[in-house]
């Protein structure tokens, strides 16, 4: 029963390093979606992918790039970590009228 | 752009019925939804209004009224478990669900 599942949990970065952040989910969806969440706002949607094969930008795509690897995973990438990238990421797909949330990934970028 | 606005704290007594309010700024939504998040958790959905009117699920009921681009969730019977963030958020698309959330409320439940 694993849903959506992303890592890593926590991870530090140093300004200008680069990482990915990875996520898969078993429920056969066709759409994804990274959002990022910083306190005290609600959640902004930074890339989707709503069928495999195809991704687009969200509302605050700059610094980030996605691979929608087959239908199940879906990566975010941080080519060159910035302070302002610290954030909590959450993976997401999704059925009609629904959003299933992986865990989160909590970054910060010193 | 897109924008939904909510108060940004609400607190109440077990027991008590509590509404939280959506207000949104633009005329492209199609739907409306509400997730619950607990501290340090994960946004879990409690309901979407596809059409005008209010959905009832259990103790929650949510209402939509495009026409006033306002929706609102209502929260019965509170117990202290209810006591996390709610956010409202729009659909931009029928074919999947492509959200913009609103800021959240934050309630907070006391005995």
């Amino acid at each position: 029963n694993a849903g959506v599942t992303q890592t890593p949990k926590f991870q530090v970065l140093k300004t200008g390093q680069s990482m990915t952040l990875q996520c898969a989910q078993d429920m056969n969806h066709n759409s994804m979606y990274w959002y990022r969440q910083d306190p005290g706002m609600g959640l902004r949607l930074i890339y989707y992918s709503a069928s495999e094969g195809t991704t687009d930008k969200g509302e605050v795509p700059n610094g980030y790039n996605v691979s929608r690897l087959n239908k199940r995973e879906f990566s975010l990438r941080l080519e060159s970590a910035a302070p302002s990238q610290t954030s909590v990421y959450f993976c997401a797909s999704s059925r009609t009228g629904e959003l299933f949330f992986g865990e989160g990934s909590r970054l910060t970028v010193l | 752009g897109q924008s939904l606005e909510q108060p940004s704290e609400v607190t109440a007594v077990e027991g008590a019925i509590v509404q939280i309010n959506c207000t949104y700024q633009t005329s492209g939504f199609y739907g409306l939804s509400w997730y619950q998040q607990h501290d340090g958790g994960a946004p879990t959905f409690l309901s979407y209004n596809a059409l005008d009117g209010l959905e009832e699920t259990g103790r929650f009921s949510s209402f939509l009224s495009r026409s006033d681009s306002y929706g609102y969730l209502l929260l019965q019977e509170l117990q202290m478990k209810d006591s996390a963030s709610y956010f409202c958020a729009g659909d931009l698309n029928t074919g999947f669900q492509k959200l913009v959330f609103g800021t959240g409320t934050r309630l907070l439940v006391s005995p």
